[in-house]
């Protein structure tokens, strides 16, 4: 197992594009996250996911933002339309399915977003 | 919600120097894990340490949750120490659509010189 994986690393894009993101979690792990770090930041939260249940969204969450996890295996993460404050380094995580909230989370490597 | 505040925002310290680095938090948790960012990103696990305490090499990690506060050891430190520390934790109160919640700190930014 290699870990959490993400793709692409990179990403430059013009204003008003779509951009799609993809992140393949750790084996066997039911639960996914996105979150999102601009610079100087901490990473904030973006969604969670168990299985392909999507049970929370933050109000970060634009409507232009939509995350899938369609098998409850890797996700998705799209924005539409995108907009110079979306620039950022875009992370998932995943974890075990464990007891209730006691569970580690391991993070990808990212995908840095720069929109022009 | 949940208050995270790390201290000090920056340390620059010589190669060889010990440190800690503190994080505190505003309510119970029942989560804390303090990470590593590399130069390129990406988040290195450190410690799981919702309460008591853990060693690995020369780092070490002691969280008092009923002191709602967690430090981070580094000893003889060296210059691959070097990024951003974070402190991440989830709050006793978070129900089960909220457990991938984790709430982070702004970070330490630690400089190793030669």
């Amino acid at each position: 197992d290699t870990g959490v994986s993400q793709n692409p690393r990179h990403k430059i894009t013009k204003r008003g594009q779509n951009v799609t993101f993809r992140c393949d979690p750790i084996s066997e792990h039911n639960r996914l996250y996105w979150y999102r770090q601009t610079l100087g930041q901490g990473p904030e939260f973006l969604t969670y996911f168990q299985n392909e249940a999507q049970l929370e969204k933050s109000r970060l969450l634009s409507d232009r933002f939509s995350a899938e996890r369609p098998k409850g295996s890797f996700s998705t993460l799209e924005i539409q339309r995108t907009e110079q404050g979306d620039s950022a380094m875009y992370l998932c995580a995943s974890s075990q399915p464990g007891a209730g909230p006691y569970t580690e989370a391991f993070f990808g490597q990212g995908t840095r977003l720069t929109v022009v | 919600g949940i208050q995270v505040e790390q201290s000090p925002p920056d340390l620059i310290l010589q190669e060889g120097a010990n440190s800690t680095l503190r994080c505190n938090f505003s309510d119970s948790v029942n989560n804390l894990q303090w990470f590593h960012q590399n130069p390129w990103g990406q988040l290195i696990n450190l410690f799981y340490i919702p309460s008591g305490t853990k060693q690995n090499g020369r780092l070490s990690a002691t969280t008092v949750a009923t002191e709602r506060y967690s430090l981070l050891y580094i000893s003889s430190s060296q210059t691959t120490d070097s990024g951003v520390y974070f402190c991440a934790v989830l709050p006793s109160d978070a129900g089960g659509t909220s457990y991938g919640k984790l709430t982070f700190g702004q970070g330490t930014i630690l400089t190793v010189h030669p």
